[in-house]
């Protein structure tokens, strides 16, 4: 079995200041982990996403995550935040199944609230 | 434009009106997937369906139904809703085959059951 942890149902950072969003799995075979964002009435979009290979993901907007399996964290961060990057944040895990549809589960979420 | 379109986008019914909502993807995706998405909760899968005429049970699948035909559509039937089934839900569509393929979201449908 999967699961995700997400650390935090709300977060709230300044223009400017750095952005961490915290992100636990727990998973009995190698992870594939993902981080989606979802602007207010959107649907949701690939932020990136870590499948094998270097342990460090960039994504869109500026954002990056750092895959750590000692820690079993994928925590999402951006340098320097912005006002756009105000939105739901939801990190998700995937394993490989054979034969059948590889299930894709996702945390709770993490509204990033950017403030002047 | 690649995308996952849903219809209605909003829909306020009463307890036990039969309702449809339905998902079409243009990207020739074999997986789709219904979720539904509660504050706490974040999303959970309800039903899925690797390709035509293949379909499976997800975490919540309980009061809903539903059926691929056409691989391009893959329509969520409540057949007698009911209040616990408001929520906003979210179709999804990807290659299938391997774990790291990217899922593509609808827009959500707000569903409101009164």
């Amino acid at each position: 079995a999967q699961s995700v942890t997400q650390l935090g149902s709300h977060v709230s950072v300044s223009e400017g200041a750095l952005v961490l969003l915290r992100c636990n799995y727990s998973s009995s075979v190698p992870p594939y982990l993902f981080w989606y964002v979802q602007y207010p009435n959107q649907g949701l979009q690939l932020l990136l996403k870590y499948t094998t290979g270097a342990t460090l993901v960039k994504g869109i907007n500026g954002f990056e995550a750092e895959f750590k399996k000692s820690e079993t964290s994928f925590h999402l961060t951006k340098p320097s935040a912005h006002m756009s990057d105000a939105a739901e944040y939801f990190c998700a895990v995937s394993t490989e199944n054979t034969g059948t549809a590889s299930k894709l589960t996702f945390g709770t979420g993490t509204r990033l609230q950017v403030t002047l | 434009e690649a995308q996952v379109t849903q219809n209605p986008r909003y829909l306020i019914t009463v307890t036990g009106k039969k309702l449809t909502v339905t998902c079409s993807q243009n990207m020739n995706h074999e997986y789709m997937s219904w979720y539904r998405q509660d504050p706490g909760l974040g999303l959970r899968q309800i039903y899925y369906s690797m390709n035509v005429e293949v379909t499976d049970k997800g975490d919540v699948p309980e009061g809903y139904k539903v059926s691929r035909k056409e691989k391009r559509n893959f329509p969520l039937i409540l057949e007698s809703p009911s209040p616990n089934q408001t929520s906003l839900y979210f179709c999804a569509s990807s290659f299938f085959g391997l774990p790291y393929y990217e899922q593509y979201f609808g827009p959500g449908t707000r569903l409101t059951v009164t």
